[in-house]
This record gives structure tokens, sequence and C-alpha cells, in this order.
């Protein structure tokens, strides 16, 4: 069965310095998500991606924060300088079309990052 | 602004009980909502996707119900287990087809045997 599959599984880094994670969606899905979970709370929406462009940003998505789909199949997001409130759980997800699979969000297993 | 809320927040069981978990959000223009299953430190497990149209949806013990028009959805385990430990997040995603989901807090499950 096809699925998200998100690199690294955990990553610690220095405060201030970049992070890319890395997404490798479904491969007929079009649309693309990253999600936050902060320990203990909730699952926040970040960004969404269609059509090589940002369709929507939250609050939080600020200028620290870069999406890319470089290769048609990689989909990435760069924190430039990290802060110590960045560490969370990432989680990146796809939807194919509107119409198929029910507009159904698949989840990759996530992206544990830690800022010392 | 769609809001989701989850209650209770925990709920503590012992083994075999039958279980109502309940899910209200705030803007009933949906496309449709899925339930997660997320274990501690761990990813999100798809558990059941009701579109706008439908009232309900089952797989194996568990059944979801939507009222759209009250802005309600419940999730119910039967025979509860404590493999089921974990915590329950329901997700509504905004009509259109392509819009985000919104998570909310999740209730966190216990279930002792």
């Amino acid at each position: 069965e096809p699925e998200v599959t998100q690199t690294p599984s955990h990553q610690v880094t220095q405060m201030g310095q970049e992070v890319i994670l890395r997404c490798v969606p479904i491969s007929n899905h079009l649309y693309f998500y990253w999600y936050r979970q902060i320990l203990g709370q909730k699952v926040e929406f970040l960004v969404s991606f269609y059509n090589n462009e940002i369709s929507e940003k939250s609050e939080i998505f600020d200028d620290q924060f870069s999406v890319e789909r470089p290769d048609g199949s990689n989909f990435t997001l760069k924190i430039r300088s990290t802060k110590l409130e960045d560490s969370a759980m990432y989680f990146c997800a796809s939807s194919p079309p509107p119409g198929l699979a029910g507009g159904e969000l698949f989840f990759g297993e996530g992206s544990r990052l830690t800022v010392l | 602004k769609q809001e989701v809320t989850q209650i209770p927040a925990a709920l503590s069981v012992p083994e075999g009980e039958n279980l109502v978990l309940n899910c209200s959000f705030t803007d009933s223009a949906i496309y449709n909502l899925q339930w997660f299953r997320q274990d501690p430190g761990k990813g999100l497990t798809s558990l059941l996707l009701i579109q706008s149209s439908q009232r309900e949806q089952t797989s194996g013990r568990l059944n979801a119900s939507l009222d759209k028009s009250s802005g309600r959805s419940t999730l119910y385990i039967a025979a509860s287990q404590p493999g089921d430990s974990a915590t329950y997040l329901c997700a509504v995603r905004g009509s259109g087809g392509y819009n985000k989901l919104i998570f909310g807090a999740g209730t966190r499950l216990a279930v002792h045997p």
C-alpha cells in the first residue's frame, strides 16, 4: 500500500541552525501539507502546497519557514534559523485530487525535531 | 474560523466497556471528517473517514457517526481492550476538497485489564 515517507525520523540541532525535513508523498497525490505537534499539544496546520505554490499558510508559518518541491517527488520543509520553540514533531501529509479516496489526507510517521 | 473540540479530554475504563468519544465543530461546511489514533510519541493512524454526505462509517469494533447540521461526530468503540489505549483525534476538512484538516486536541483513552 502506498505511503507517505518522512526523513529523518529524529533530528537534533543547535539553536540558530538550518534544518530541512524531507517527505515523499504518495505518487499520484496533488495536495501536500505540513503540520506540527508540540509535545502535549494539538496537531497544528503549517502550510498547504498545490501546483508548485503555497495555497494556504498559518500564522505559525513565518519567514523562517519555507517549502519546496524540488524534483517532482520530494516535498521539503526548511527552517532557516531554528529556535527552541521549533522543537516538535513535524508531519507531512498528501491528498489525491478531490473525488478520489474520499479526499482523505494520508500522513507520514513524522520527523521529531529537537532544538538545543 | 473552524474550531474542533473533543470531549472528554481523558477517559479511563475497565476492559470490555463500550465507549463513546465526542467531537464537535463550529462550521458545518465541511468536506469530510477523519478520526485518527495516536500512540505516545508516534504518528497518526487513520481510523475512519466520513464524507459530509454520510451518516456513519464502521471498521471492526469502531463506528463513527456524523451529524453535520449540528456539528457533531461520535466515535463508538465496542468491547474495549487494553490495546485500544491511545489518544484519539478528530479532524475536519473544509469544503472544497483540498482544504486543510483542522484537529481537535484529542481524547486520551486508557483501558485497564
